[in-house]
């Protein structure tokens, strides 16, 4: 069965320090992948998608970036982070190819910055 | 553009009662439609999709939705719920493109009374 993983579960950065999350995904190949971020109180805003190995689509314009160096590995980046940065951050994964299939979401990393 | 409305911020009922979480979307083909519930502090958890076919689908938990193409809407309801249905839901829509982004409406956030 496929699995997906986040790591680290919760963080604390400074302001201006640089970020990196992961998320892994197991038991599936070339899946499309997803990072969403979700401020307090708010719906899910998607960051980035990624439908191949070095392929990355930005939804929105900010402090991030987003690597998949390798089928199943996504990361979530930041040279600087910024206070606005904070929030809870959610990996997603779907089967390419199929119509009739849902995102599949990990654990999410909760980020605060002081 | 696409978007997905769910007017109902906070709902509260009693333990056994019964429920119905309203969804409106607004998409230019024929959508694919999700509802997700999220504990605290967790990843969101798939509850049910409607692709085509019946109008009404079950899911898991008990829940289950019923599509209305005239109304735009996805309303989910549960005929009993339990204490633990407590947590914050979501509804999505969903296109066909090789990206298969999730448009994700606000989220309701389900208390319920003993």
């Amino acid at each position: 069965s496929q699995t997906i993983h986040q790591w680290p579960a919760t963080l604390v950065q400074p302001v201006g320090s640089p970020l990196s999350l992961e998320c892994t995904v197991e038991g599936t190949s070339n899946p499309n992948l997803y990072w969403y971020r979700q401020a307090a109180g708010r719906g899910l805003q998607l960051l980035f998608y990624s439908v191949g190995i070095g392929q990355i689509s930005s939804e929105v314009p900010q402090n991030l970036s987003a690597s998949r160096p390798q089928d199943r590995q996504f990361i979530l980046s930041s040279k600087k982070l910024l206070l606005s940065d904070s929030g809870f951050y959610l990996c997603a994964w779907r089967s390419q190819g199929t119509l009739n299939q849902p995102q599949h979401f990990g654990d999410g990393t909760r980020l605060s910055i002081l | 553009a696409q978007s997905v409305t769910q007017p109902d911020i906070h709902i509260t009922v009693s333990e056994g009662a019964s429920l119905e979480l309203r969804c409106n979307y607004s998409y230019g083909a024929t959508p694919y439609l999700f509802w997700y519930v999220q504990s605290p502090g967790q990843g969101l958890q798939l509850l049910l999709k409607y692709f085509s076919g019946d109008t009404l689908v079950q899911g898991i938990k008990g829940f289950e939705a019923e599509f209305k193409r005239s109304q735009s809407s996805f309303n989910l309801r549960k005929p009993s719920v339990h204490w633990s249905d407590a947590a914050e839901y979501f509804c999505a829509v969903g296109g066909m493109d090789s990206s298969y982004k999730l448009i994700f409406g606000s989220g309701t956030r389900l208390l319920v009374r003993p």
